[in-house]
């Protein structure tokens, strides 16, 4: 069965450092991969998808990530994070053709002044 | 446009009371998921629904724990007798087709 892991579970940065945001996830069979936002006590909101094509997926806020499929992972990055980034950020997989997304455990992410 | 409408937005019960948790899809939409959000966790999957069936509750509690998606109105995600255990943050999502969900802003139910 399909399985996401995010082993970062708090990533703390200082304001304008990048930062990469791990995601892993089981299987090799062609997926769907996301990246979503959760602020405090709110819902999530979708950062960026893979569904086919370009391997490097551009999101909204500033966020990237690249789909490698060797290595299973497609982390999230940015190259310069502001305080309002401060959220929890979830990696969400699907295989393609099915209906069930599987979430990792999330990875709190705090940036410092 | 709007997106995937969940209300209410917290909802606060006594042990042994009822909650009902309704979803509506954005327009279009006729398929329909529940996931629950345990504190300090990611997303699981419960449920999936389409208009008047179930497809698939693997991810349903066996007891207590309920949904359904008429032909008219909204879903519910129905739980009776609530325990403690099941404060958590629902979250509905809506798709088209078995393709990309869209995720509502969900429910925060709290147990006292």
């Amino acid at each position: 069965a399909q399985s996401v892991t995010q082993l970062d579970s708090q990533v703390p940065v200082f304001e304008e450092a990048p930062v990469e945001l791990r995601c892993n996830y089981s299987s090799s069979v062609s997926v769907y991969l996301f990246w979503y936002v959760q602020y405090p006590n709110q819902g999530l909101q979708l950062l960026l998808k893979y569904l086919s094509g370009s391997t490097l997926v551009k999101g909204i806020n500033g966020f990237e990530a690249e789909f490698n499929k060797s290595q299973t992972s497609f982390h999230l990055r940015k190259p310069s994070v502001h305080i309002s980034d401060t959220a929890e950020y979830f990696c969400a997989v699907s295989d393609r053709g099915t209906y069930k997304y599987i979430f990792g455990t999330g990875t709190r992410l705090k940036v410092l002044a | 446009n709007a997106g995937v409408m969940q209300n209410p937005r917290h909802l606060v019960r006594r042990r042994g009371q009822e909650a009902r948790l309704r979803c509506s899809p954005m327009k279009g939409h006729s398929h329909v998921y529940w996931y629950r959000q345990l504190p300090e966790e990611g997303l699981k999957f419960m449920v999936y629904l389409q208009k008047e069936n179930i497809i698939d509750e693997s991810g349903m509690p066996k007891e207590r724990f309920s949904a359904e998606f008429p032909k008219e109105g909204p879903s519910i995600l129905r739980i009776q007798q609530v325990v403690r255990g099941d404060s958590a943050a629902y979250f509905c999502a809506s798709s088209r087709g078995e393709d990309e969900q869209f995720f509502g802003p969900g429910t925060r139910l709290t147990v006292l």
